[in-house]
C-alpha cells in the first residue's frame, strides 16, 4: 500500500464548477501538507502550503487537512479552463528527512 | 527573477554512457532534492542535501549519483548502472531551519526530459 493515495481521474468539469480533490495517507507523522499544480512538460507549482489541521484559504482555494481521518482537500471554485492540469499532494514529517510524500495526482479537464 | 534553473530541457543518453542533469538556484535556500516523475506516477525521491558538501540517498538512488560542491548547484548524474533512465528530472529546494524549525514548502524547477537513443 502507498504512503499517499490520490485518485488519478481524469476529473473532467464544466467552467464555474466547484471542483474537490483528495488525498489519503497512512503516516501519523506527516505534520505538513503540500498541493502543487502541475501543467504539462513543467514543473510543479506550490498552490497551497498548511502546517497540521484546518483550513487554508487563498483567493479560490482551500485547502483542508482533516489529521484525525488522514484526508487531506483542495477546493477550487469557480473553476477555469485555465486550472486544467495535474494536482499533486505531498507532504512530510516534523523532524527527521524533510523531502516530501507525493500522491501520484489528478488530472483536471475544466471543460469551456 | 529568483528561482530554479534546470538545464538542459531535453537529454538523450546513449548505451553505456553517462549523462549529467543541472540544478542551479538563486534563491539562497539550503537544501535541494533531486525527484523522478514517471507517466503517471507522482515524484519519487532520489538524493537530497541539506547543506553544502553533503547529501543523502533518497528510495531510489541507485544508479545515480550527485554533488553539492556550492550552495547554488546540486547536478545529477544518471550513470550506466542505471537500467531505466527515461523519465522527467526535477530539481527543488527549500530553506532549512534546522532541526526544531517547520519544514519549509519546496520550489520546483522546470524540469529535464531524459530518453534513450
Amino acid at each position: 500500500q502507498k504512503e499517499v493515495e490520490q485518485d488519478p481521474g481524469p476529473l473532467s468539469v464544466p467552467e464555474g464548477a466547484i471542483v474537490s480533490l483528495n488525498c489519503t495517507y497512512s503516516n501519523s507523522a506527516f505534520q505538513y501538507f503540500m498541493w502543487y499544480r502541475q501543467y504539462s512538460r513543467k514543473g510543479p507549482e506550490l498552490l497551497m502550503y498548511t502546517y497540521s489541521s484546518g483550513n487554508k484559504e487563498d483567493g479560490r482555494f482551500t485547502a483542508q487537512v482533516d489529521k484525525s481521518s488522514k484526508y487531506i482537500s483542495l477546493f477550487i471554485r469557480d473553476s477555469q479552463p485555465s486550472d486544467s492540469a495535474t494536482y499533486l499532494c505531498a507532504m512530510s514529517a516534523g523532524t527527521g528527512r524533510r523531502a516530501l510524500t507525493f500522491g501520484s495526482g489528478t488530472r483536471l479537464q475544466v471543460q469551456p | 527573477d529568483g528561482g530554479i534553473t534546470q538545464s538542459p530541457k531535453y537529454l538523450f543518453r546513449k548505451e553505456g554512457q553517462n549523462v549529467t542533469l543541472s540544478c542551479e538556484q538563486n534563491l539562497n535556500h539550503d537544501a535541494m532534492y533531486w525527484y523522478r516523475q514517471d507517466p503517471g506516477q507522482g515524484l519519487r525521491l532520489i538524493y537530497y542535501s541539506q547543506i553544502v558538501n553533503d547529501f543523502q540517498k533518497g528510495d531510489i538512488a541507485e544508479g545515480y549519483s550527485v554533488s553539492r560542491e556550492k550552495k547554488e548547484s546540486f547536478p545529477l548524474t544518471v550513470t550506466s548502472a542505471q537500467k531505466n533512465p527515461t523519465a522527467f528530472y526535477l530539481c527543488a529546494s527549500s530553506i532549512d531551519q534546522g532541526g526544531q524549525g517547520r519544514n519549509q514548502p519546496q520550489h520546483f524547477g522546470d524540469g529535464t526530459r531524459l530518453s534513450i537513443l
